[in-house]
């Protein structure tokens, strides 16, 4: 069975730091991964989807890279921001259902 | 302006009482899903929907039904079944039900005292 952790569950940094939230997962058999962003009491916001056929998928200051062989994920925040404070979500496409991860909590200190 | 729609964003229920939250979206996808959050742990799946007058059971659909008679509609109903219903209430929903990117709206917060 799919299982998807996210370490670690909080994370808070000053602000300007380069920054790496993980996402490991058990079965590497996944037809993509994408990645959310949370704010408290809101819904999800898509940031990046991998297919699962791609290494790394970019926007803006993210970088989201996917690693099947390991099962690993990684989103990479550049120069963080007091604006990126959120919980951060990845969801593995398994079978064509999602499996989530509990999350991380990223605070960012101004 | 494309998207999802839930209502309402806040819900209070006393226990025993069915409840039914909205979901409607104007992005044309056939697929629409229901998910449950609780603190600290991971999206659950509830119910799924595939296409208008078919939907499928997720992970915990215990004590809870959906309906989907028109494609922009998915509603949820609470029963009273549903041992723990206090949670917040995600829908999305996708083009089809495959490798596609999910869409959620904004969420209910359903407190059942």
């Amino acid at each position: 069975k799919q299982e998807v952790t996210q370490i670690p569950a909080a994370l808070s940094v000053p602000e300007g730091e380069n920054l790496v939230l993980n996402c490991s997962f058990t079965d590497s058999a996944i037809y993509n991964l994408q990645w959310f962003r949370q704010d408290p009491g809101k819904g999800l916001t898509s940031l990046l989807l991998i297919q699962s056929s791609q290494r790394e998928q970019t926007s803006g200051r993210l970088n989201a890279s996917l690693d099947k062989s390991s099962g690993r994920s990684t989103l990479y925040i550049a120069a963080s921001q007091p604006g990126d404070s959120a919980t951060y979500l990845c969801a593995l496409d398994s079978n064509y259902q999602l499996i989530w991860g509990a999350g991380t909590k990223l605070i960012i200190k101004p | 302006d494309g998207g999802i729609t839930q209502s309402p964003k806040y819900l209070f229920r006393k226990e025993g009482q069915n409840v039914t939250l909205s979901c409607e979206q104007n992005l044309n996808h056939d697929a629409m899903y229901w998910y449950r959050q609780d603190p600290g742990q991971g999206l659950r799946l509830i119910y799924y929907s595939q296409i208008v007058n078919d939907f499928q059971k997720g992970d915990i659909a215990e004590g809870y039904s959906v309906s989907r008679e028109k494609k922009e509609s998915f509603p949820l109903t609470v029963t009273s079944a549903q041992k723990n219903p206090t949670a917040f209430y995600l829908c999305a929903s996708s083009m089809g039900q495959g490798p596609y990117e999910q869409y959620f709206g904004p969420g209910t917060r359903l407190t059942v005292t």
